[in-house]
């Protein structure tokens, strides 16, 4: 049982490149949610799923893009990278009373 | 919406001292509440959480948390800690859907 895998683990970006963190799950749960991590804000929702084919706002959405097209994969998607997008970001998995996370990603744009 | 403040970004305490973090979040008619630890370079872990019921909610590593409605508080306590206690600790609160808000986070050193 891995949980929530992310991949890479690192990466450093140019302004207006495009990338795909990746996400998957292998705890059959519908949920699952995107936060960035900044010093001193906390986590901070970008995006989440409430099942395969749905998807909503969280709330730092802008910049990104999501799609989930199995229960197991949930795909972060920066279409033009911004300085403003360096960060640390986590995948979560989660049922009604947990969240589960994954180990993170962390982001350099320059 | 709902919002959780953290009142102390940075806490030191001494090896096998009790510490508080502090934690307050906006009021709701009801809350689910949620204490996760992060140690250096990884990613959160659950360490206890508070759904309904007794206000005393006990979580891993001897930690635990009270939920207070009146005071809208959920403070984490642990009556001695170790050196592996060092980490980063969050706060957060349920938004429906199983959605979380976060608060900033309260850094926990351990000097032995």
């Amino acid at each position: 049982n891995a949980g929530v895998t992310q991949t890479p683990k690192f990466q450093v970006l140019k302004t207006g490149q495009s990338m795909t963190l990746q996400c998957a799950q292998d705890m059959n749960h519908e949920y699952m949610s995107w936060y960035r991590q900044d010093p001193g804000m906390g986590l901070r929702l970008i995006h989440y799923s409430v099942g395969a084919g749905i998807t909503d706002q969280g709330e730092v959405p802008n910049g990104y893009n999501v799609s989930r097209s199995t229960t197991e994969d949930f795909p972060l998607r920066l279409l033009s990278a911004a300085p403003s997008q360096t960060s640390v970001y986590f995948c979560a998995s989660h049922n009604f009373d947990e969240q589960y996370f994954g180990p993170g990603t962390r982001l350099t744009v320059t | 919406a709902q919002s959780v403040t953290q009142l102390d970004s940075q806490v030191p305490v001494f090896e096998e001292a009790p510490v508080e973090l502090r934690c307050n979040y906006s009021s709701s008619v009801s809350v689910y509440l949620f204490w996760y630890v992060q140690y250096p370079n990884q990613g959160l872990q659950l360490l206890l959480k508070y759904l309904s019921g007794s206000t005393l909610v006990k979580g891993i590593n001897g930690f635990e948390a009270e939920f207070n409605k009146s005071q809208t508080s959920f403070h984490l306590r642990k009556p001695s800690v170790h050196i592996s206690d060092t980490a980063e600790y969050f706060c957060a609160v349920e938004e429906g859907a199983q959605k979380l808000v976060f608060g900033q986070g309260t850094r926990l050193t351990i000097n032995p």
